[in-house]
């Protein structure tokens, strides 16, 4: 398994600024995954954080909303930019170990309200 | 594309009673199978997973799951909850190394 930390935690912002959410691996995973969870709802998923290049986004997010870094195999940040009320959510990053089919293991989640 | 249906968004239990979360999937290959716990304020935690072999899984927490391949169900069980399992539960089938998940049951535990 994996053991996955996200900072911060949580945090209140303004509206308009930026926050970036860093997430550490205690292990080397494949891939790493960004996902949304707004009040009361499922996972989205966000993008898949490419190690050395650019992520790959799903539709309806985009990278100047949400740019992400993977430098390497146990790391990767997630900002969002120019937030506003909407992007209040919680933000969950995962990754899975080489071999496994598809299992994640997940953060703890960063809640972001934005005022 | 695949999906996952739960069809229960919110389930009340007597704790001690039994417990059966219900999960129906689409995908057009063999799916690999997963449940997730997420407690307040927590991230997801993997219950158990099925990618092959013996339908029903056993898992962690006392908890069960049965592959219907048939139904294209795989629905999570539980003999006797515990206040404690009181939370949000989330299936998801896994394509590649993708996640879709349902939209969840929120379990509550009454005493």
């Amino acid at each position: 398994s994996a053991v996955i930390s996200q900072k911060p935690s949580r945090d209140i912002c303004q509206r308009g600024t930026s926050l970036t959410i860093q997430c550490q691996v205690d292990s080397q995973v494949t891939m790493m995954f960004w996902y949304r969870q707004q009040p009361g709802q499922s996972l989205t998923l966000i993008a898949t954080a490419n190690q050395g290049s650019e992520a790959t986004y799903e539709s309806g997010f985009v990278i100047d909303k949400f740019p992400i870094s993977r430098p390497n195999l146990t790391f990767s940040t997630l900002t969002v930019s120019n937030m506003s009320p909407e992007d209040s959510s919680i933000y969950l990053c995962s990754g899975t170990l080489a071999g496994g089919p598809g299992e994640q293991f997940f953060g703890p989640g960063t809640r972001l309200t934005v005022l | 594309a695949q999906s996952v249906t739960q069809p229960d968004i919110h389930i009340t239990v007597s704790e001690g009673a039994s417990l059966e979360l219900r999960c129906n999937y689409s995908y057009g290959a063999t799916p690999y199978l997963f449940w997730y716990v997420q407690s307040p304020g927590q991230g997801l935690q993997l219950l158990l997973k099925y990618f092959s072999g013996d339908t029903l899984v056993q898992g962690i927490k006392g908890f069960e799951a049965e592959f219907k391949r048939s139904q294209s169900s795989f629905n999570l069980r539980k003999p006797s909850v515990h206040w404690s399992d009181a939370a949000e539960y989330f299936c998801a089938v896994g394509a590649g190394n993708m996640l879709t998940f349902g939209g969840g049951t929120r379990l509550m535990v009454k005493p």
